[in-house]
């Protein structure tokens, strides 16, 4: 079965560059999160979308958009990249429905900045 | 390829209940294992872990042992309460990569 997709796999940056992880969620799921997790640390969430709308915003910085496209995928873009922003970075993706929501997650996009 | 398969929810428990949640792993290597807990309106935060074959993590009254034999690492809990509502994720990192593997989460309602 189709799983949600992640790319990159790993991705080293410098600082002050720019990066874009994109994320492709099961096919007929209409929502997708962002988490970032920082070495050793819980994954925070960054931001949500559904139907190509935001719907929910978490502890994502000013630095970094999100969007979601009309075939729902979804890219993060990052930029003035930070050392600090060196994280495991993951998608999940969901279709919500009256019974309820079950998130299924991509195995992550490792940035590494230097 | 790497994966982790965890028991189908929803589950309902009575208070004080005895509770396990099943997870069992396929990997090519040496995974670490670890137990995520998602509360109502809160986001992902670690419940517990174990890095190594019979290592047993424990955290909250929670358990789970790795088992290499059986590719397992159930969650248990000898009496859950109402606050344990919740819904859990089992996952696995491989070693090399820094890849997670999720399970798909089980959701866990307690009543008094």
């Amino acid at each position: 079965a189709a799983g949600v997709i992640q790319s990159p796999r790993h991705l080293i940056k410098e600082k002050r560059e720019t990066a874009t992880l994109k994320c492709y969620p099961i096919p007929r799921h209409d929502t997708v999160y962002w988490y970032q997790q920082g070495p050793g640390q819980d994954p925070q969430f960054l931001i949500s979308f559904y139907e190509k709308m935001q719907s929910d915003k978490g502890s994502i910085p000013d630095r970094f958009s999100a969007q979601q496209f009309s075939d729902y995928h979804s890219e993060l873009n990052m930029s003035s990249l930070e050392l600090g922003d060196s994280a495991l970075y993951f998608c999940a993706s969901s279709r919500r429905t009256g019974a309820g929501e079950k998130l299924f997650f991509g195995s992550g996009t490792q940035l590494s900045v230097l | 390829g790497d994966s982790v398969t965890q028991m189908e929810g929803p589950v309902t428990l009575s208070e004080e209940a005895f509770l396990t949640i099943n997870c069992t792993y396929t990997a090519t290597g040496y995974p670490s294992l670890f137990w995520y807990v998602q509360y109502p309106g809160e986001g992902l935060q670690l419940l517990l872990k174990a890095t190594k074959a019979d290592d047993k993590g424990s955290n909250k009254g929670f358990e789970a042992t790795y088992r290499k034999e059986t590719t397992s690492f159930h969650l248990e809990k000898g009496s859950v309460q109402v606050s344990d509502s919740a819904v859990y994720f089992c996952a696995l990192r491989m070693e090399a990569g820094n890849q997670f593997y999720f399970g798909t989460g089980t959701s866990l309602t307690v009543i008094p």
